[in-house]
């Protein structure tokens, strides 16, 4: 493993069910973070965390859980999919959650569909 | 509220230079970032300012004004391979980036 995988690249979810979206770094960051990316919209983040075993809600946490048991492993979990859940997610990290240069890697996405 | 506004899209020519601008309001600044995204990738880190001027990294360039709320990126010889969407973001004041919703750039022949 190089930088942040996620799994599943893609999945079609009837709505109603559950869904984990999984995410692992090997950079050793403390910091992860989880956005989806709507067509016309900028990235928003969903939930955050600054280091293992802390997390936080950023703009939209609403139908989103995350834990960070960890500093590899950072999955987001949908409880009940709804169609407005239909976005593409991207999980990335950073060396800590303060300022300087301090960029945040990107996973390679996970195309979720939700009919 | 904040916000992040970046021309939707934008056309140039090969060889040419380029110029994409961001204004932001944020509640604090504590640095902007700017990424390429090419279709269907994700994003990944071209330059960051934090402070008022120009940071050159070979054909990219990006320039910040504090008191304007402003940053441009600037792209020279242009490439067909610079054919991406450029993200604009703003670290605030809870250290969490806001961001803009892209710039695609369309590079012709």
């Amino acid at each position: 493993i190089a930088g942040i995988t996620q799994a599943p690249t893609s999945q079609i979810l009837a709505a109603g069910r559950r869904m984990t979206l999984r995410c692992t770094q090997d950079m050793r960051h403390n910091a992860m973070y989880w956005y989806r990316q709507d067509l016309g919209l900028g990235l928003r983040l969903i939930h955050y965390s600054n280091t293992a075993g802390t997390t936080g809600k950023g703009e939209v946490p609403d139908g989103y859980s995350v834990s960070r048991a960890n500093t590899d492993d950072f999955p987001l979990t949908l409880a009940s999919a709804v169609p407005s859940q239909t976005s593409v997610y991207f999980c990335a990290s950073s060396e800590s959650s303060g300022g300087g240069y301090n960029e945040q890697f990107f996973g390679p996405g996970t195309r979720l569909t939700v009919l | 509220g904040q916000n992040i506004d970046q021309p939707t899209e934008m056309t140039a020519t090969e060889g040419a230079i380029v110029q994409i601008n961001c204004t932001y309001q944020t509640s604090g600044f504590n640095g902007l970032f700017w990424y390429q995204q090419h279709a269907g990738e994700a994003p990944t880190f071209l330059s960051y300012n934090v402070l008022d001027g120009l940071e050159e990294k070979g054909r990219f360039s990006s320039f910040l004004s504090r008191s304007k709320g402003y940053s441009y990126l600037l792209l020279k010889e242009l490439q067909m391979k610079d054919s991406a969407s450029y993200l604009c973001a703003v670290r605030d004041s809870n250290y969490q980036l806001i961001w803009g919703a892209g710039t695609k750039l369309i590079i012709k022949p």
